[in-house]
């Protein structure tokens, strides 16, 4: 894989669903991971940074899990809100540069 | 909080226009980035900067410069704006050390007509 891929590219959810979405990504010369939301209007919030193969983060109702070894991470959301609906961005940062490549997103609608 | 702000939430300019996109970030936040943002392409990343006068070229620098005089300042340059330089500019800063996680302003819709 030659760049960061997210699926899928939108999701319809109900109020109270568990939901979640992958990201993929090259393995080779990995750092870090990191996963936005980005909300309409608004500006993208960070949500979580992991660098550690086999890495699990929870903020809340959300959560992440890191594989760096076949290159993918999940996002999870438990019992989605309406507040939830966003686009998840994650990006995957290489070696020692501070770039970022940015996947294209998932486009959350949690519907009431 | 970590406050990164833009010069300008909506510009419109003419094609051939100079056009400056200013981001300031009130953290003391040694790595700053513009980023552009287009339907179906997802963030690219235009050029960085990770401190006072340096710069490296990120995906597309193409038809940009920047500028980053202060720590706090970074600015993107159109010298001759073009009609596919329509766009939804974002400036991120972030700490060189830690995490990294990128703090983003509200971003800049720029038309070109």
């Amino acid at each position: 894989i030659l760049n960061v891929e997210q699926s899928p590219q939108s999701l319809h959810v109900q109020e109270g669903d568990s939901t979640n979405f992958t990201c993929s990504f090259p393995s080779s010369n990995f750092y870090a991971l990191h996963w936005y939301r980005w909300e309409t209007a608004k500006s993208p919030e960070a949500l979580f940074v992991m660098t550690l193969n086999g890495d699990e983060k929870k903020k809340g109702r959300i959560s992440a899990t890191l594989n760096t070894k076949e290159g993918y991470s999940y996002l999870y959301i438990k019992g989605s809100q309406p507040e939830d609906s966003a686009t998840y961005l994650c990006a995957r940062r290489g070696g020692s540069n501070y770039k970022l490549t940015f996947g294209k997103g998932t486009l959350l609608t949690v519907n009431p | 909080d970590v406050k990164v702000t833009q010069s300008s939430r909506y510009l419109v300019k003419r094609t051939g226009e100079k056009v400056f996109l200013e981001c300031v970030q009130d953290m003391d936040h040694e790595n700053m980035f513009w980023y552009r943002q287009d339907p179906g392409l997802g963030l690219r990343l235009i050029y960085f900067s990770y401190d006072v006068k340096m710069k490296e070229k990120g995906d597309i620098p193409e038809g940009y410069s920047v500028s980053r005089e202060k720590k706090e300042r970074f600015s993107l340059i159109l010298e001759s704006a073009s009609t596919n330089q329509t766009s939804m500019y974002l400036c991120a800063s972030s700490l060189r050390q830690g995490g990294n996680e990128q703090y983003f302003g509200p971003g800049t819709r720029l038309t070109v007509t």
